[in-house]
C-alpha cells in the first residue's frame, strides 16, 4: 500500500498570504494526485486532479504542482474561506486500493 | 448540482452489521463510480469500495472479506453493508460520486483515473455496546 505522508500537519497563516502544503508519497505515483478541500460540518470539495489540473469552478488562487513522490498544494493569497483541512488522494496505485494522506489543517494565524 | 446526503444508525453493536444508504440527488447515476470512503478519529480517510450503475463492485482488499454495496436506481440510492464490525470501524462514513477514466500521458505512461468530485457531509456510526 502506498503510504501518503502530508505535512505540516497544521499551517497557521494570515489572511492574504501564501499557504503552501506538501504531500509525500511512499513510491511514485506519477501524477496521479487529487487534492481535497474540507470544512468541518461539510462535504468535501475536490479541488485539483492529476496533481495540477484545478476542478470546474476552483478559483486560480489554488494551484497543484509535483509528480513522483512529492506534490504541492499552493494558495497564493488565503481568504477566510480557505481556512480548513487539506488531503491528497493517489490514485495510481488503484487497482487494487487508493490511498489518503493524514490532512493538514490550515487555520488563522 | 449533485447532492449526496448519508443516512443509517448512528450505532452499532460490536459483531453486528453497519448499514448505511446514501440519496443521490440531481445528475446521472451513469458513468461514475458511487463510493464509500471512512475516516476512523484520528486517522487517514479509507477507501472502501464502490458500485457502478450495472451493479458491479469493488473493494479495499482489507474491507473485501466484509462489505457489500448495493444499488437502487429507482430511488437513486446506493448502500453499505459491512458485517462484523468491532470498535475499528467507528468513523465518519462518506459517501461520494467517483469520476474514473483512462489517461495517457505517454507511451509509458498510462492507466486510470480515480478520484471523488461530489461528496456526502458523512455520517458518524459508533461501534459499542
Amino acid at each position: 500500500e502506498i503510504v501518503m505522508t502530508q505535512s505540516p500537519a497544521t499551517l497557521s497563516v494570515s489572511p492574504g498570504e501564501r499557504a503552501t502544503l506538501s504531500c509525500r508519497a511512499s513510491q511514485s505515483v506519477s501524477g496521479n494526485l487529487a487534492w481535497y478541500q474540507h470544512k468541518r460540518g461539510q462535504a468535501p470539495r475536490l479541488l485539483i486532479y492529476a496533481a495540477s489540473t484545478r476542478a470546474p469552478g476552483i478559483p486560480a488562487r489554488f494551484s497543484g504542482s509535483g509528480s513522483g513522490t512529492e506534490f504541492t498544494l499552493t494558495i497564493s493569497s488565503l481568504q477566510s474561506e480557505d481556512f480548513a483541512v487539506y488531503y491528497c488522494q493517489q490514485y495510481n496505485d488503484w487497482p487494487p486500493a487508493l490511498t489518503f494522506g493524514g490532512g493538514t489543517k490550515v487555520e488563522i494565524k | 448540482q449533485v447532492q449526496l446526503e448519508e443516512s443509517g444508525p448512528g450505532l452499532v453493536k460490536p459483531s453486528e452489521t453497519l448499514s448505511l444508504t446514501c440519496t443521490v440527488s440531481g445528475g446521472s447515476m451513469n458513468s461514475y463510480y458511487w463510493s464509500w470512503i471512512r475516516q476512523s478519529p484520528g486517522k487517514a480517510m479509507e477507501w472502501i469500495g464502490y458500485i457502478l450503475y450495472s451493479g458491479s463492485t469493488d473493494f479495499n482488499p482489507s474491507l473485501k472479506s466484509r462489505a457489500t454495496m448495493s444499488l437502487d436506481t429507482s430511488k437513486r440510492q446506493f448502500s453499505l453493508r459491512l458485517t462484523s464490525v468491532t470498535a475499528a470501524d467507528t468513523a465518519v462514513y462518506y459517501c461520494a460520486r467517483g469520476v474514473v477514466g483512462d489517461y495517457v500521458w505517454g507511451p509509458d505512461d498510462y492507466g486510470r483515473f480515480y478520484y471523488f468530485d461530489d461528496w456526502g457531509q458523512g455520517a458518524l456510526v459508533t461501534v459499542s455496546s
